[in-house]
């Protein structure tokens, strides 16, 4: 059971590239969400989904575009790279019911770097 | 909106010692409340949840938080800890109903032998 796994682990990118950071999610979770960690911020929420074909907007969603297309998978596309995205990207995901939130499974990280 | 206040960003403590990590959140409504850990260069664990019953509430390691309504806080408490407790702790708190958790800044706590 390999949980939460995302890819790569480390991205360098240049101002204005794009790229999709990947999460797949082995445990039938309906819930699923990405967020940046930051020095000082703790996270911050920027997409997240309920499921397949449904996705919603966090605290900080500009810049970066989402979709699910499948219960397991929830990629998170940079559209142009700026240095102010340079940070750590972690997706979680849950189990969903009418308490909403059990607690998440965190994937371990994506640091990019945008130079 | 929502929001998660940890009062230390850093605790450094001796081995064996008592230990206490701060969390007040602001909230009108149900909520539910989560301590996560993070070791150096991992992604987050859940350490343990509040979602109804019993406002104290314990993890494996021997962590407990109590939920205390009337003072919106979530505080973590250990009697003793071990190095290996060595990591930062996030406090994070959902609305009941809600799809959105919002996090803390994290306390950093630095276990010295």
């Amino acid at each position: 059971n390999a949980g939460v796994t995302q890819t790569p682990k480390f991205q360098v990118l240049k101002t204005g590239q794009s790229m999709t950071l990947q999460c797949a999610q082995d445990m039938n979770h309906e819930y699923m969400s990405w967020y940046r960690q930051d020095p000082g911020m703790g996270l911050r929420l920027i997409h997240y989904s309920v499921g397949a074909g449904i996705t919603d907007q966090g605290e900080v969603p500009n810049g970066y575009n989402v979709s699910r297309s499948t219960t397991e998978d929830f990629p998170l596309r940079l559209l142009s790279a700026a240095p102010s995205q340079t940070s750590v990207y972690f997706c979680a995901s849950s189990y969903l019911d009418q308490r909403s939130n059990y607690g998440y499974t965190f994937g371990s990280g994506t640091r990019l770097t945008v130079v | 909106a929502q929001s998660v206040t940890q009062l230390d960003s850093q605790v450094p403590v001796f081995e064996e010692a008592p230990v206490e990590l701060r969390c007040n959140y602001s909230s009108s409504v149900s909520v539910y409340l989560f301590w996560y850990v993070q070791y150096p260069n991992q992604g987050l664990q859940l350490l343990l949840k509040y979602l109804s019953g019993s406002t104290l509430v314990e993890s494996i390691n021997g962590f407990e938080a109590e939920f205390n309504k009337s003072q919106t806080s979530f505080h973590l408490r250990k009697p003793s800890v071990h190095i290996s407790d060595t990591a930062e702790y996030f406090c994070a708190v959902s609305d009941t109903g809600g799809f959105k958790t919002i996090f803390g800044a994290g306390t950093r706590l630095f276990v010295k032998a």
